[in-house]
This record gives C-alpha cells, structure tokens and sequence, in this order.
C-alpha cells in the first residue's frame, strides 16, 4: 500500500527565511497530495493541495511543486512569519483505503524572529 | 471544517472500560475517517466508511470498533483490548471521490488519557 516519507522531522529558520518540507510517496497510482498545518492543541487545517496532472501550484507565501517521476512533492513557504510555526502534514490519496489519506510524520517548523 | 464536531474534548478512561468517541457532520459528506495521533507518528488511519451502513479496517483498526447507521454520524469505540489508548483522536470527513479535488475536513478531536 501507500506510504508517506516526510522530512524533515524539525525546522528552525528566522523570520523571512525561507522553509522547505519534502515528502515521497510510493503508490504511483496516488493522484491527490494536500498539505495540512497543525497548530498546537487544534485540528489540522488544509494550506494548500495539488492534483496529480499539475508540476507546480502557488498560493501568496506558500506554494507546492510536485515530481511525479520521482514520486516526490515538497511545501515551500517564502519570507516565514512566527505564525507560521506549527507542525505540517504532508499527504497521499491512494485507492487502496478508499478516498482515506496516508499522511507523513509530520514537521514541526519554528519559526524566530 | 465548522461543520464537524466532535465530543466530548478530554475522555478520561479506566482500564478494562469500554469508552465511545463522537463524531457528527452536517455537511452532507458521504466519506468519514476516524485518525489517531501520538507525538511523532503522524495521523494513522483507524476505520473509515464510504457510505452509510459500511466501513472498512484501517492500518491500526485492532481494539477498535465502528459504525455508521446515519450519514451524519460515525461513533469509534475503543475497547479494552487496545493496548494503549491514550492519544488524540480526529474525525475528518469529505464527499469521498476519488477523481476530484476533495478536501478532507477535520473535527476538533478528543483527548482520551487512560488512567
């Protein structure tokens, strides 16, 4: 079945830095990658997503690329804020478990000012 | 994700007791998950269910125990026979199609501490 490999585990920059998180996934038949961000205590929210027939999505700080060959997505987020610390989620839809998501380890990113 | 809700918050459990997590929607999803969360490990799946009256073993579904009688409502026992229960517990939800952008939403969770 699917599985999900995030890393890193932990990510320390400074405020405006930027922040880079990346995921691989195993099933090629997977077509749907969202992102999700969790703040400390709270439900994991959804930032941004792609589909499969899409390289690349962008949306204001953050964006998402994906290499389908090499079976990787990573979550780019540019000029970091300290709101931006939380732990991110990368995920996978693979049929395998119905519409259910495979979700990676998660990164725990902090940010400083 | 307002439209999901789940109860109660905290869940304080002895061992050996059966306990029942809540999990209601009303935004006429067809798809509900039920996650577990432990620091470092991720959300892992533990049943989810396509449609009413179905549901299916996800990767930790042991000790575990669902059902879906209403489209707007998936209750997850936990039983005596999971090992370590103590976790955080969400329930997410979504249309459940597979060829279309469809965001999963997530409740707010229960904290459930075995004592």
């Amino acid at each position: 079945g699917e599985n999900v490999e995030q890393h890193p585990s932990t990510l320390s920059v400074q405020e405006g830095d930027s922040a880079v998180i990346k995921c691989t996934y195993s099933d090629s038949a997977s077509n749907y990658f969202p992102w999700y961000k969790q703040e400390l205590g709270k439900r994991p929210q959804l930032i941004i997503d792609i589909r499969s027939n899409v390289g690349e999505k962008k949306d204001q700080r953050i964006a998402v690329t994906l290499n389908k060959t090499a079976k990787h997505f990573s979550l780019h987020i540019t000029e970091t804020q300290p709101e931006d610390s939380a732990v991110y989620f990368c995920a996978a839809l693979a049929n395998q478990a119905g519409t259910a998501l495979i979700f990676g380890k998660g990164t725990t990113l902090s940010v400083s000012s | 994700d307002g439209g999901i809700t789940q109860s109660p918050k905290y869940l304080f459990r002895k061992e050996g007791q059966n306990v029942t997590l809540s999990c209601e929607q009303n935004l006429n999803h067809d798809a509900m998950y039920w996650y577990r969360q432990d620091p470092g490990q991720g959300l892992r799946l533990i049943y989810y269910s396509q449609i009413v009256n179905d549901f299916q073993k996800g990767d930790i579904a042991e000790g575990y125990s669902v059902s879906r009688e209403k489209k707007e409502s998936f209750p997850l026992t936990v039983t005596s026979a999971q090992k370590n229960p103590t976790a955080f517990y969400l329930c997410a939800s979504n249309r459940g199609d597979f060829y279309v952008t469809d965001t999963q939403y997530f409740g707010p969770g229960t904290r459930l501490t075995v004592l």
